[in-house]
């Protein structure tokens, strides 16, 4: 299978711990995003990265959030000292820019869900 | 990025057509406007994408008016596994890097 897939798929960890998710895009995708998705609601957009480099974050990505792609390849979120506020599912999302891609299609990963107790 | 609005919900019977309507009044000249569908406990998917008039896949078919203020995503002949959650987007995140995702539509669709 060649589409996203993400590490781990479930988290449970106690408030105030580090956390830190896995994300592998797809391979000729030069874009990759990640996104939060509470119960009820849409995708919230978090950051991306074109290559390695990180182009835009979120509002919502405190300090305690850092992503990084080193290599232009894989990517990881890491969450400092967690909070109850920080469970959720977390989606990762790859692309391809220019050429007969559709300006707006991503390729969704199954998503981490987080859990903090 | 422009905002949608779209039904929080609908319920459809299999065999049935389903038109789920989306208003985006403030889109923007640039912006594309897209349907992603979610099942439960997965990422979305991309279902399909236009700029005006109407477009159609093997999935389904998106009718744009002129005005482009409103959008609407057909879906032929449901069936069970048509229930999902169907999100409305406009932009381009080809330029802007970033989708917007509202509240969705909860597609019911009953036996």
């Amino acid at each position: 299978d060649t589409g996203v897939s993400q590490d781990p798929r479930h988290k449970i960890t106690k408030r105030g711990q580090n956390v830190t998710f896995r994300c592998d895009p797809i391979s000729e995708h030069n874009r990759l995003y990640w996104y939060r998705q509470t119960l009820g609601q849409g995708p919230e957009f978090l950051t991306y990265f074109q290559n390695e480099a990180q182009l835009e974050k979120s509002r919502l990505l405190s300090d305690r959030f850092s992503a990084e792609r080193p290599k232009g390849s894989f990517s990881t979120l890491e969450i400092q000292r967690t909070e109850q506020g920080d469970s959720a599912m977390y989606l990762c999302a790859s692309s391809r820019t220019g050429g007969e891609t559709p300006r707006n299609e991503q390729f969704f990963g199954p998503g981490t869900r987080l859990t903090v107790l | 990025l422009a905002k949608t609005t779209q039904p929080i919900s609908m319920d459809s019977y299999e065999g049935q057509e389903v038109n789920i309507t989306c208003s985006h009044n403030n889109i923007a000249t640039n912006d594309y406007i897209t349907w992603y569908q979610q099942f439960p406990s997965q990422g979305p998917r991309f279902i399909i994408q236009g700029y005006k008039t109407k477009v159609t896949n093997e999935v389904a078919s998106l009718f744009i008016p002129a005005d482009r203020k409103s959008s609407t995503l057909s879906l032929p002949r449901v069936s069970l596994s048509d229930t999902a959650v169907y999100y409305c987007l406009v932009g381009d995140s080809s330029n802007t890097g970033k989708l917007i995702f509202g509240q969705g539509t909860t597609l019911q669709v009953k036996p």
